[in-house]
């Protein structure tokens, strides 16, 4: 498998229910950071988690990172229909930044 | 908010055509990037710049593509000769330091035809 693979691939929750993402990873990384796309657009920034970091927040947004596992969750809390998207993991390994993407999962938050 | 613009939104060429897509990063920005989704798959790096010059490409990132930063706001993505294959969203991002958060454009859809 390979650097930044998300589970499960697809989720579907009804609207102010919570949804937890999972991000698993093989090499060591500098920083971990999560995004946001809605279908054919641009991607959002939602959060980076540095390796030294467990827990981050922002909002409905908590992220948590576990770097002896090399893994990272995104628990999105009270979804609402808006947060419909699919999501991704991304790591970078060093001052050049360059991320790796796993293939994201596709959020269905039904009304 | 400060935000990464991309243009075209969205290009059709004929195969064998060169097409340049153009983005203007984050003002203070220092490190800039090209990213590619192919329909369905994930997002892959092609090429980070910093200082002028590119400081990092991937097994992508061939002979047929090219970048450059013209002045001091726009950063372009060349490729000289499209093929079928090369049919993707290509995506534009800058950070401000190696190491930080790195901030998407909206994309330019490239459709070889």
């Amino acid at each position: 498998s390979q650097q930044g693979e998300e589970d499960p691939q697809a989720l579907s929750i009804q609207e102010g229910e919570n949804a937890t993402m999972n991000c698993s990873y093989k090499t060591s990384i500098n920083n971990l950071q999560w995004y946001r796309q809605n279908s054919g657009r641009g991607l959002v920034h939602l959060i980076l988690i540095r390796s030294n970091e467990r827990e981050k927040h922002s909002g409905r947004l908590r992220v948590t990172l576990d770097t002896s596992k090399k893994s990272s969750s995104l628990l999105i809390t009270a979804s609402r229909a808006a947060d419909t998207a699919s999501y991704f993991c991304a790591t970078d390994t060093g001052a050049n930044s360059k991320l790796t993407f796993g293939k994201g999962i596709t959020l269905s938050v039904r009304p | 908010e400060p935000e990464v613009t991309q243009t075209p939104s969205h290009q059709v060429t004929q195969m064998g055509q060169e097409v340049i897509l153009r983005c203007v990063p984050i003002s203070n920005h220092l490190y800039f990037y090209w990213y590619r989704q192919i329909l369905g798959q994930k997002v892959e790096f092609l090429v980070s710049f910093y200082n002028n010059e590119i400081s990092e490409k991937s097994e992508i990132f061939d002979d047929q593509f090219s970048v450059e930063r013209p002045d001091g706001s726009n950063f372009t993505l060349k490729i000289r000769s499209t093929k079928l294959e090369d049919s993707a969203m290509y995506f534009c991002a800058s950070s401000l330091l190696g190491g930080n958060t790195i901030y998407f454009g909206e994309g330019s859809w490239l459709t070889v035809v």
